[in-house]
């Protein structure tokens, strides 16, 4: 597609619930990176994959978060037993390798945990 | 009631008037900075970027300063509009993050009236 694509757009969880949170990077972009956005807040850095090479993990809040890119394509990111301080905007970035500067971001998913 | 996390510092401006959005980061190594705009419920959007080896770059009226000596980082918007509204957050980049992810800063509001 033109742009990244997220799904779903929305999710409604209750505590404990798993959920899983779709990245659809732009065609040929092979640096993929998951943010969280509280709300009122800049993005957090979350995760970063080169192909299907999860290279950084720091973000990850604990150890119930989980990434994946299997194909070094689509991303996954999952969440387990969901918790409501797990409710924020999660946003998908992908760009070209190199220090070419640009994330080009999507939409995000809002997860609201009750 | 007042929720925690909405206090994003807010600007705002008469249409037709410029803006001046400010920043300030911590890092000296930064050699990248990247200035996004988010309207409500979207993910942020290039607006304009400048590496460390200027001081200044501009684009369609959007133009940004950059002053190492203070770590300090303006966007000025000429004749805002009112789809100039949104949020915006300045971000940089060192060479030492992971993939060249971005670390974003808290974001200024910008509201702008007819």
């Amino acid at each position: 597609g033109a742009g990244v694509s997220q799904s779903p757009r929305y999710k409604v969880a209750k505590r404990g619930q798993d959920v899983a949170l779709r990245c659809d990077p732009i065609s040929g972009h092979v640096s993929l990176f998951w943010y969280q956005q509280a709300l009122g807040q800049g993005p957090e850095f979350l995760t970063y994959f080169q192909n299907e090479a999860q290279l950084d993990k720091s973000g990850l809040p604990s150890d119930r978060f989980f990434a994946e890119r299997p194909e070094g394509s689509v991303s996954t990111l999952k969440i387990q037993r969901t918790q409501q301080e797990d409710s924020a905007v999660y946003l998908c970035a992908s760009s070209l390798p190199g220090a070419t500067g640009e994330l080009f971001f999507g939409e995000g998913s809002r997860l609201t945990v009750l | 009631g007042e929720s925690v996390g909405l206090h994003l510092p807010t600007l705002s401006v008469q249409e037709g008037d410029n803006s001046i959005i400010n920043c300030a980061y911590s890092n000296s190594a930064s050699d990248y900075f990247i200035w996004y705009k988010q309207e409500s419920g979207k993910g942020p959007q290039f607006i304009i970027d400048i590496r460390s080896n200027m001081d200044k770059r501009q684009g369609q009226r959007v133009t940004v300063l950059l002053n190492k000596t203070v770590k300090h980082l303006s966007l000025q918007i000429a004749a805002t509009q009112p789809g100039d509204s949104a949020v915006y957050f300045c971000a940089e980049r060192s060479p030492s993050n992971s993939g060249y992810a971005l670390n974003f800063g808290k974001g200024t509001s910008l509201l702008v009236t007819p």
